[in-house]
């Protein structure tokens, strides 16, 4: 996971807090994504971007915001938190899209968001 | 629409048993990826293959094999003489060719593999 930082690793909400999870990467990669993990659900896409000033929804977008004001860092914002909102957050990071020959996607290490 | 089905939840197995993992996909794109993650118990995403919808030969890495079959929609994970440290979930992604949606990756819900001694 060498490139792609997550921050916080671990975090309690209460309901109706707001927060913003951060995402950087140090590689000048294009592509970025944030993803929430559920049990029994794997991975969905909550919202990505294909470069500086360019994002768009994914598959479960409600109740999240995000920015790409510059290449390095994608944050996530929860503006008023909800318990659904409980979930592993990973962002990635990508020089080309998913499946360029030579590619790799880079994953950050997670976060563990707790919405009480 | 994209869609990754893994419809195997938990597989257990004994050290050095061989163990196959299903993947199916569904898509409306003639150009694709196929991927293979593995996530241990510590929770990160560990890369283990790509695959374009151009190439179905199969591959070998070591103990692991991927047997990709586009008539079946099939894109199956094997590893061979199982060990305790394949101990993990595996997750089966998707992505389209589209450039405007191609840092997309669909996820299957993951089959977790627990190898005992």
């Amino acid at each position: 996971n060498a490139g792609v930082t997550q921050t916080p690793k671990f975090q309690v909400l209460k309901t109706g807090q707001s927060m913003t999870l951060q995402c950087a990467q140090d590689m000048n990669h294009e592509y970025m994504s944030w993803y929430r993990q559920d049990p029994g659900m794997g991975l969905r896409l909550i919202h990505y971007s294909v470069g500086a000033g360019i994002t768009d929804q994914g598959e479960v977008p409600n109740g999240y915001n995000v920015s790409r004001s510059t290449t390095e860092d994608f944050p996530l914002r929860l503006l008023s938190a909800a318990p659904s909102q409980t979930s592993v957050y990973f962002c990635a990071s990508s020089l080309r899209p998913a499946g360029h020959s030579g590619n790799t996607i880079y994953f950050g290490e997670g976060s563990w968001l707790t919405v009480v | 629409a994209q869609k990754v089905t893994q419809a195997q939840t938990e597989i257990s197995v004994v050290e050095k048993e061989d163990v196959t993992l299903d993947c199916v996909y569904e898509t409306r794109d003639t150009t694709y990826y196929l991927f293979w993650y593995k996530q241990p118990p510590s929770g990160e995403l560990v890369f283990l293959i790509r695959r374009n919808s151009f190439d179905e030969q199969n591959e070998i890495s070591g103990r692991y094999s991927w047997n990709f079959q586009k008539s079946t929609s099939s894109f199956n994970f094997t590893i061979t003489a199982s060990q305790v440290v394949d101990s993990a979930v595996y997750f089966c992604a998707l992505s389209e060719a589209n450039t405007g949606t191609a840092s997309k990756l669909t996820f299957g819900t993951g089959t977790r593999l627990q190898v005992t001694l």
